[in-house]
Parts: C-alpha cells; structure tokens; sequence
C-alpha cells in the first residue's frame, strides 16, 4: 500500500528565500512521485513527477524535486520564493502496476511573506 | 484545449435532495477521476474509468453515490439522497494514460 506524508502542514518563507516542502512516502514497490499546486478555488496542477530515471526532477515555475530511495523522501524545493508561490502544495504516490489511483498527503500551505 | 470542465461550480442544497455534479474530461484523454477533498480527510480518489469503463469504485463512500461515464466526452457524479457530511469541494480529473491528471476546477458542494 502506499501512503504519503508531509511534514508541516503550514510553511513561511520570505520572498526571495529558499522554498523547501517536505515529503516522504510509504510504497510496497517502486512508486511514480508527484507535486501539485493548488491556488485558491483553483483544481490541482502538476508541477512535476517523477517516474524512472533521473532522480532529480525538475517542473513548471522553477521549482524542482529529488526521489531519494534511501530516505524515502521527494522534497519540493525552489531557490528562491516568489509571492505568486503561495499556495498549497501536495505530494502524491502511484505505483506503476496499473491500479493508476494517486494517494495525496495532507497538503501544506505555502505564505510569502514580503 | 480549455480544460477539464465541471458544473457547477457551486451547489448549495437541502438534505435528502439528489445532486448531479458533471464532468467534461479533456478531449482524447482514456482515463477520468472523481476525487473529494475535504479538511478532515484530505483529497481522496472516489472512482475512477478508463475508456468509460468504471474500473475501481471502491473510494466510493456508500451506496448514495454513483457515477456513470456514457461516453469519452461526460461523466457524472450523482448523490442520492445527499447529506450534510457530503459538503465537500468535488473534483475531476482526466489523463492519457497515466495515473497523473489535469484537474478540474472542482465543484464545491454544501448540503444543508
């Protein structure tokens, strides 16, 4: 089964400082990773994913992930925040066996603070 | 392609009233998703169907909700009768082949 967490569910950061959002993953097999945006009354955007290959994965608006196996973890990170960043952010995990159900974590809302 | 698109946007109604929230998948998208996302439990997968085909129901909370897809172009996400615990912002999604998908806009729904 897989599952998801992510730590914090409230994170500030000032603009132009270094945005990191936690995620670490529970998965039975190798699992596809995800990022979505969600800005208010807004549907979920896929900011990016990983699925094989390269474990630094880089996605829309600069920011960019790294599956690490190790530490079962897929940390969202940008070098630098801008005002249009908050929002809130949710990791999910899929296995590639078909079963194509995405399991979301709890989501954590992202401020900039000028 | 203008998105997934979903009606309405807002749904405001009594208890024991049916509801109809509606989808309109991207076109030439093979899979469609109905997700709730609520503040207690977060985003959940409800249903999901792959070239119209319901495949995994069983996100579904009971036997008051029910989904259809006729065709490759609409599906909908019928609560009968509704209740209050059912106020929750709907989504749905749509993707070719994958598990990952373009979200709609949701339909927020308030049973009253």
């Amino acid at each position: 089964a897989q599952s998801v967490t992510q730590l914090g569910s409230h994170v500030s950061v000032s603009e132009g400082a270094l945005v990191l959002l936690r995620c670490n993953y529970s998965s039975s097999v190798p699992p596809y990773l995800f990022w979505y945006v969600q800005y208010p009354n807004q549907g979920l955007q896929l900011l990016l994913k990983y699925t094989t290959g390269a474990t630094l994965v880089k996605g829309i608006n600069g920011f960019e992930a790294e599956f690490k196996k190790s530490e079962t973890s897929f940390h969202l990170t940008k070098p630098s925040a801008h005002m249009s960043d908050a929002a809130e952010y949710f990791c999910a995990v899929s296995d590639h066996s078909g079963a194509n159900n995405l399991f979301f974590g709890t989501g954590t809302r992202l401020t900039v603070i000028p | 392609d203008a998105g997934v698109i979903q009606s309405p946007r807002h749904e405001v109604t009594e208890m024991g009233q049916e509801v109809t929230l509606r989808c309109k998948p991207i076109s030439g998208h093979d899979y469609l998703f109905w997700y709730r996302q609520t503040m207690m439990r977060g985003l959940e997968l409800l249903i999901y169907f792959n070239n119209n085909v319901p495949i995994d129901d069983s996100g579904m909370p009971e036997d008051r909700f029910s989904a259809k897809m006729p065709n490759a172009s609409f599906s909908t996400l019928k609560i009968q009768p509704s209740e209050p615990r059912d106020s929750a912002v709907y989504f749905c999604a749509s993707s070719l082949g994958g598990a990952h998908g373009y979200f709609g806009a949701g339909t927020r729904l308030s049973v009253l």
